[in-house]
């Protein structure tokens, strides 16, 4: 149990155009979603903790407007990735809690790899 | 400031030894405290925590972890190396006033050698 998904696992977009990446609790219900990024050779940096049907909380130095965070339900978030440039070009990583579980236990998905040309 | 520190980048083992990652925390009380392993290309899995009591937690694949208060340490054991346990591994904690999400150390990568 406590399986997360994302999709896509790997896109590519040109620069200035927009993309979508969902996640997805396949077999919970997810009261909380983080949004995490991963550079390269790098650790994890937090960007958004999103509850669902309410707006995001952004952590310091990610901009809210770039990145548009959306939990209209249980089991799904989604982050968009607004006028894309080259430096978003990274792994953007989602995690879910779980309201049956301690909220400090997360689960993640796989992972999606953006390259922005 | 809140942090965890992985001091070590990379780290090499011969398969069979034996392994010891580091990582250290600074936090104003005792977080719950993490290891995850990350393959190339793969996400996070969850190797084991520590929520509270016993110090010494078994976790998945081997490895275990000794939660030492008076050092804020929480480091990763295994035994015996598998060439399959190359990877990336990251030390993660959740403070008790940080709304539940987790703060990653830097993470070391481990490179197993035949």
């Amino acid at each position: 149990g406590a399986v997360v998904s994302q999709h896509p696992s790997r896109v590519i977009c040109k620069s200035g155009t927009s993309v979508k990446i969902e996640c997805r609790s396949l077999d919970f219900q997810a009261t909380t979603m983080f949004w995490y990024r991963q550079f390269p050779k790098k650790s994890l940096m937090l960007m958004a903790t999103s509850n669902e049907g309410s707006k995001a909380t952004y952590e310091q130095g990610v901009e809210k407007d770039k990145f548009l965070i959306n939990h209209a339900s249980l089991t799904l978030s989604t982050l968009t990735v607004t006028s894309a440039h080259p430096e978003d070009s990274s792994f953007y990583i989602c995690s879910a809690t779980s309201w049956t579980r301690p909220s400090y236990e997360q689960y993640f998905g796989p992972g999606t790899r953006l390259t922005v040309t | 400031a809140q942090s965890v520190t992985q001091p070590d980048i990379h780290i090499t083992v011969s398969e069979g030894a034996s392994l010891e990652l580091r990582c250290n925390y600074s936090y104003g009380a005792t977080p719950y405290l993490f290891w995850y392993v990350q393959s190339p290309g793969q996400g996070l899995q969850l190797l084991l925590k520590y929520f509270s009591g016993d110090t010494l937690v078994q976790g998945i694949k081997g490895f275990e972890a000794e939660f030492k208060r008076s050092q804020s340490s929480f480091n990763l054991r295994k035994p015996s190396v598998h060439w399959s346990d190359a990877a990336e591994y990251f030390c993660a904690v959740v403070g008790p006033d940080s709304g539940y999400a987790l703060n990653f150390g830097k993470g070391t990568s481990l490179l197993v050698t035949p």
